[in-house]
Parts: C-alpha cells; sequence; structure tokens
C-alpha cells in the first residue's frame, strides 16, 4: 500500500468555482503534512503546510482528519492561475522521511 | 537567497554513457535529497543525506545509480552506464527540519 494516496484527476473546473482534494495516508505516526503545487514543467513548490486545527491562507483551506488519516484542500474562487498538479506531503519522522502523493491536476477554465 | 541549486538543466546523452547531476543544497541547511519524476511514477525519493551522511538509499533504483555529498554545499547523482528507462526529471531538494526547498530539476534523456 503506497504511504499517500491521491485522485490524480483531471479535475476541470470553470472560473470562480470551489474545488476540493482529499489525500489519504496509512502511516498513523504521520507528524507534518503539506501541500505543494506544481506546474507543467516546473519544481514542486510549498503551498501550505496543513496543521491539527485547520489553517487558511486568503482563498486556501486546508484539513487534517487525524481520525481517519486524510488531508484536504479547498480552493474558493478559483483562477486560471491556481491551474497546476496539486501534491500532498506527509512527514514521518521530523526533518526525514517526505512521502509524496502522485499529484491531482487541476485545470480551470475560462 | 539563493535557492537550492540545479546543474545541467537539461542533459541528451546516449545510452551507455555516464551522467552526473549535481547540486548545490540552501545554505545551513542539513539534508538533501534526490528525487525522480516520471509521469508512470510520479515522485521518487531515489536517496537522502543529513549532514553529508546518506541516511536512505533504499530508493536507488540499481547499482548503476551512486550519490554523494563530499560536503555541505555539494551532491552529486551518477548514473553508470545510463539507460532509456532513467529518462526522467531528476529534482534534489533541501530542509532544516521541514519543508522542503526543491531545486528547478534536471531535465534528463537518455536515447
Amino acid at each position: 500500500r503506497k504511504e499517500v494516496e491521491q485522485d490524480p484527476g483531471p479535475f476541470n473546473v470553470p472560473e470562480g468555482a470551489t474545488v476540493a482534494f482529499n489525500c489519504t495516508y496509512s502511516n498513523s505516526a504521520s507528524q507534518s503534512f503539506f501541500w505543494y503545487r506544481q506546474d507543467c514543467r516546473k519544481e514542486p513548490k510549498l503551498l501550505m503546510s496543513v496543521y491539527s486545527s485547520g489553517n487558511e491562507d486568503g482563498r486556501f483551506t486546508a484539513q487534517l482528519n487525524r481520525a481517519s488519516q486524510y488531508i484536504s484542500l479547498l480552493i474558493r474562487d478559483s483562477k486560471l492561475s491556481d491551474s497546476a498538479t496539486y501534491l500532498c506531503v506527509v512527514n514521518i519522522i521530523n526533518g526525514n522521511q517526505f512521502y509524496f502523493g502522485t499529484g491531482t491536476s487541476l485545470t480551470v477554465i475560462p | 537567497d539563493a535557492g537550492v541549486i540545479q546543474s545541467p538543466r537539461h542533459e541528451v546523452t546516449e545510452m551507455g554513457q555516464e551522467v552526473t547531476l549535481r547540486c548545490k543544497p540552501i545554505s545551513g541547511h542539513d539534508y538533501l535529497f534526490w528525487y525522480r519524476q516520471t509521469m508512470m511514477r510520479g515522485l521518487e525519493l531515489l536517496i537522502y543525506f543529513n549532514n553529508n551522511v546518506p541516511i536512505d538509499d533504499s530508493g536507488m533504483p540499481e547499482d548503476r545509480f551512486s550519490a554523494k555529498m563530499p560536503n555541505a554545499s555539494f551532491s552529486t547523482l551518477k548514473i553508470q552506464p545510463s539507460e532509456p528507462r532513467d529518462s526522467a526529471v531528476y529534482f534534489c531538494a533541501s530542509s532544516r527540519g521541514q519543508p522542503q526547498h526543491f531545486g528547478d530539476g534536471t531535465r534528463l534523456s537518455i536515447l
């Protein structure tokens, strides 16, 4: 079983829509969680960390459900510039083992 | 501040040749990671170092792959001999704790 699993999509949504991605992880000892964004032919870049109480950064909201072992990313009021692949990342030991999901592809349509 | 620097950005070579990828981590970061990304398999961790010492190389596909980190500011990933199935984007990332910061990657094509 993979450490981190994501729905690969693709998700095609109109501008202004709200879209949500989920990611499940298998190791209950997972400590830290992140969402990265990767544009086509570019490197992954940190979008936001995911905190236990949930956190928001503008149009983006991240949530963690430890009991069910999943994290989510909600994007409100989608922009064309949000089109990218979103990778969820789980860290098992501080600074050490990072596990990346395979990514969820999002295309925002005009 | 300079980010993670990788070279070359692109490499095209014939199978059987030796390939060396280079990485300079962000100054002060004590972890360095090498990843490979393909459409089929996504982002795969190959090896990572802590304070220049290899910690986990279980992701290195075969003996043809080797990685070194002679000092805190430099690491190499070498493939010898290279094969067409090694074609991928290779990323280096560094961190101090978390999260990781990625370089631009090396796009490798083995003909």
